[in-house]
């Protein structure tokens, strides 16, 4: 059963503006923590925000926030301002401790920041 | 955040030989590394987890004796594609992180088997 879903394998924003992607996850497991990376064309692996599953507050990194809603097991990240540089392949990956901590990924999120 | 290098970054192969591909941790102490397969447009598939000194613990559907990882220092592991075929072309990534520490990723290698 697939842990993570990215319901939107593509998305378009306009420059400046504001974009949500989504990403949801299963877990029965009350120790978790939910990851967003950035991958560009070159291939490599952006770490962007992270948010533990006992953090009270929604995590925030600069231009980057994360919606999380637990009930709903609902972790989507909030790009504001977009910007060029913004175009990329977004994964949601989630890591469990019953899982020796391993990290895994959701199918991606494709955006395209149009000027 | 910490430095993770993978070597080579690209390699392009004749069907049938192996390659090896290294992924150390330039500036700390990796007591688990992790190595995943990409194919285009797609994912990131986790192939299998290693702890220093110990065996891999690899995913299920993925052939250990295809695939082979070893992890024997704190600091280096390395994947083996032994016979690799055309079917074996993708993006190898590796990450790696000390206890209680947050995983970094490597660049990746590409794979092309010709």
């Amino acid at each position: 059963a697939q842990k993570i879903t990215q319901t939107q394998p593509g998305m378009f924003v306009q420059e400046k503006e504001a974009v949500t992607l989504d990403c949801t996850y299963d877990t029965s497991d009350p120790s978790y923590g939910l990851f967003w990376y950035k991958q560009p064309s070159s291939g490599e692996m952006i770490f962007l925000i992270y948010q533990g599953s006992y953090d009270q507050q929604n995590a925030t990194e600069g231009r980057y926030s994360l919606n999380f809603q637990k009930a709903r097991k609902s972790a989507n990240l909030v790009i504001s301002a977009s910007q060029l540089g913004d175009s990329a392949m977004y994964f949601c990956a989630m890591r469990e401790k019953t899982s020796y901590d391993k990290v895994i990924f959701g199918p991606g999120t494709s955006l395209s920041v149009i000027p | 955040g910490a430095v993770v290098s993978q070597h080579p970054s690209w390699v392009i192969c004749k069907s049938g030989t192996s390659v090896k591909i290294e992924c150390r941790s330039l500036d700390f102490q990796a007591t688990t590394m992790f190595w995943y397969r990409q194919f285009p447009k797609q994912s990131l598939m986790l192939m299998a987890t290693s702890n220093e000194g110990s065996k891999a613990t690899y995913e299920q559907g993925v052939e250990k004796d295809k695939f082979l990882i070893n992890h024997a220092s704190l600091t280096l592991s390395t994947l083996t594609v032994t016979s690799a075929h055309p079917e074996d072309s993708s993006f190898y990534i590796c990450s790696a992180r000390s206890l209680g520490s947050e995983q970094f990723f490597g660049p990746g290698t590409r794979l092309t088997v010709l």
